[in-house]
This record gives structure tokens, sequence and C-alpha cells, in this order.
């Protein structure tokens, strides 16, 4: 079975702080994997994907992603937290079918000043 | 400038009463989908389209219906709406299947 979790529905941090979204994935044959980040009352806007190559994937807004094929994980970090960061995070894979994309429950990251 | 949209992005409606929601993108993209998404279980694929006249279930097809009959639209059908069907609805277009689908604005719907 295919399937992504995120298994903090929240995580909080100061700002200036680093930051981590954590996202764990499986799914048949080579992942490609998505983060994807939601305002409020906005549609979703892509951050980032880990397609093949660096282990390490730079994306929007200063995030970055970790992507590690044996604890299949595909973490999303920032080196310093904004208040502005504060949103809704999806992280997102593809599945062996052709169109096929599963999401995780999203994990809401806020940033207290 | 390159995008997906939908409409109506608001809609009230009632039980049993048909309506179709429409999703357009100017991309020239094979690949189209209809998620909803619902607080606590994040987005689900409801259905998805590799290409003209090409469709496919996702996770949750159960009271909906889709087309593709042009390249750039992918309408939603729900013919016979349930309350549960109540949610935020988001359309999606991909240029092939590793790339990262664009979204439109979504649509919230309030089934009565």
């Amino acid at each position: 079975a295919q399937s992504v979790a995120q298994p903090e529905d929240q995580v909080n941090v100061a700002e200036g702080n680093p930051l981590t979204v954590k996202c764990t994935y499986s799914v048949s044959g080579n992942p490609y994997l998505f983060w994807y980040v939601q305002y409020p009352n906005r549609g979703l806007q892509f951050l980032l994907k880990y397609i093949t190559g660096d282990n390490l994937v730079k994306g929007s807004y200063g995030f970055e992603a970790e992507f590690n094929k044996s604890q299949t994980s595909f973490h999303l970090k920032k080196p310093s937290a904004l208040v502005s960061d504060s949103a809704l995070y999806f992280c997102a894979v593809r599945g062996s079918t052709l169109g096929r994309l599963y999401f995780g429950r999203g994990t809401q990251l806020t940033v207290w000043p | 400038e390159a995008q997906v949209t939908q409409n109506p992005r608001y809609l009230i409606t009632v039980t049993g009463k048909k309506l179709t929601v429409t999703c357009s993108q100017n991309m020239n993209h094979e690949y189209m989908s209809w998620y909803r998404q619902d607080p606590g279980l994040g987005l689900r694929q409801i259905y998805y389209s590799m290409n003209v006249e090409v469709t496919d279930k996702g996770d949750v097809p159960e009271g909906y219906k889709v087309s593709r009959k042009e390249k750039r639209n992918f309408p939603l059908i729900l013919e016979s709406p349930s309350p549960n069907q109540t949610s935020l609805y988001f359309c999606a277009s991909s240029p092939e299947r590793v790339g990262a689908p664009s979204f439109g604005p979504g649509t919230r719907l309030l089934v009565l």
C-alpha cells in the first residue's frame, strides 16, 4: 500500500529557530516526493520536489528537504523560521500507478515571535 | 498567466440537486486530478485523468463523476449531492507523471 505519514499535527517554533516538519512514506518503486504549503483560505503552493539526485533538495522561500531512502523519510527544513512561515504543510508522494498522488494529513506550523 | 481555474469558488446547494464544478488549465498539461480536503484527513484524490478520454478512480470516487473531452477541461460532477460531500475541492494539473501538480484556488461546497 502506498501512503504518506506526517506524524505531527502541529509544530511550534520560535522565530529565528530552525524548523523541521516530518514526513515518511511508503511506495512501490522509486519515490517522487513533494512538499506543498497552504495559507488560510488559499490553494496549495508548491515548495519543492525530489525526483532523483542529491538527497538535499532546495526549494522556495528558503525551505529545503532531506531525502533518506533507508528511513523512507522526506523531512522539510528551514534554518531560520519566520512568523510568515506559519501555515499548513503537506507532504505528498507519487504512486506507482500513473496519475496517483497520495497526501499526508498535513502539519500546522506556527512560528511565534 | 499559467494557471488552473475553478468555478464556482463557493457553492451552497441542497441534497440531490445535481451540480458541476468546472476546472480548466492553460498549460497544455496531460494529467489532471480532483481532490477533496477535509480537516484532519488531508487531501484525498477523487479522480484523475492521464489524457483526453482517459480517467480513473482515486481513493474516494463514490458519488462523483468526471469527464475529459478536451485536454484543458476536467469537470467534476455530483449527480446527487449529499451532506457528506460538503468539503473543499481542488483541481490540479501536471505536465507529466513526475511533474509537480499545479493546484487551482479551490471550491468550497456546502450541501444542506
